[in-house]
């Protein structure tokens, strides 16, 4: 079964609006964490965001936020303004405790900015 | 700081012969990891060391694929021999400790002809 799934393989957004990410998970660990990472066509990846399972608030970092709904396991990832650099791939990732903390990614959601 | 060190870059082999990619993590960092990329995927865990020792190699093709971290700083990542479904990025990362976020190098993109 799917651990990380990512529903949207391809997704389009018009340059300074901003855009939603999808991202659910499938985990029985209580303890885990959340993480987004952003592939450009250069191939790095870039650590963007993340969130614990246990933190009451969703995290924020500069035009990154994440749209944390425990209860439906889901994790989604805003970004707000949207430049044509944030074209790229993003990958949701989780680590569970149970794991040995290894860190599982999802299939990837492909974003293009349109000026 | 320097960021992880990865070489070479590209790769270019016949299959059945063997090839072997060199990773340096951040200086400081415990956890280090590999993964395998295939076009149009996510990241893959090959194998994933807590200083010299292996935490977790559950999908790493034994029969083929080695990885070793002496002294539990720089690792290298052994394929022998090659098979065309080993075209790939193979990415090395590495952490402070596995809770924390990965931080990865560039890749070595890696042809199987």
């Amino acid at each position: 079964a799917q651990k990380i799934t990512q529903t949207q393989p391809g997704m389009f957004v018009q340059e300074k609006e901003a855009v939603t990410l999808d991202c659910t998970y499938d985990t029985s660990d209580p303890s885990y964490g959340l993480f987004w990472y952003k592939q450009p066509s250069s191939g790095e990846m870039i650590f963007l965001i993340y969130q614990g399972s246990y933190d009451q608030q969703n995290a924020t970092e500069g035009r990154y936020s994440l749209n944390f709904q425990k209860a439906r396991k889901s994790a989604n990832l805003v970004i707000s303004a949207s430049q044509l650099g944030d074209s790229a791939m993003y990958f949701c990732a989780m680590r569970e405790k149970t794991s040995y903390d290894k860190v599982i990614f999802g299939p990837g959601t492909s974003l293009s900015v349109i000026p | 700081e320097a960021g992880v060190a990865q070489s070479p870059r590209y790769k270019i082999i016949e299959k059945r012969q063997s090839v072997a990619f060199w990773c340096n993590p951040i200086s400081g960092h415990a956890t280090l990891y590999w993964y395998q990329q295939i076009l149009g995927q996510g990241p893959k865990l090959l194998i994933q060391f807590q200083n010299n020792g292996v935490v977790d190699d559950s999908q790493l093709p034994k029969d083929r694929f080695s990885a070793e971290r002496l002294k539990g700083v720089d690792s290298t990542l052994k394929i022998q021999p090659a098979k065309l479904e080993d075209s790939a990025v193979y990415l090395c990362a590495s952490s402070l400790d596995p809770l924390q976020p990965q931080h990865f190098g560039d890749g070595t993109r890696l042809s199987i002809l």
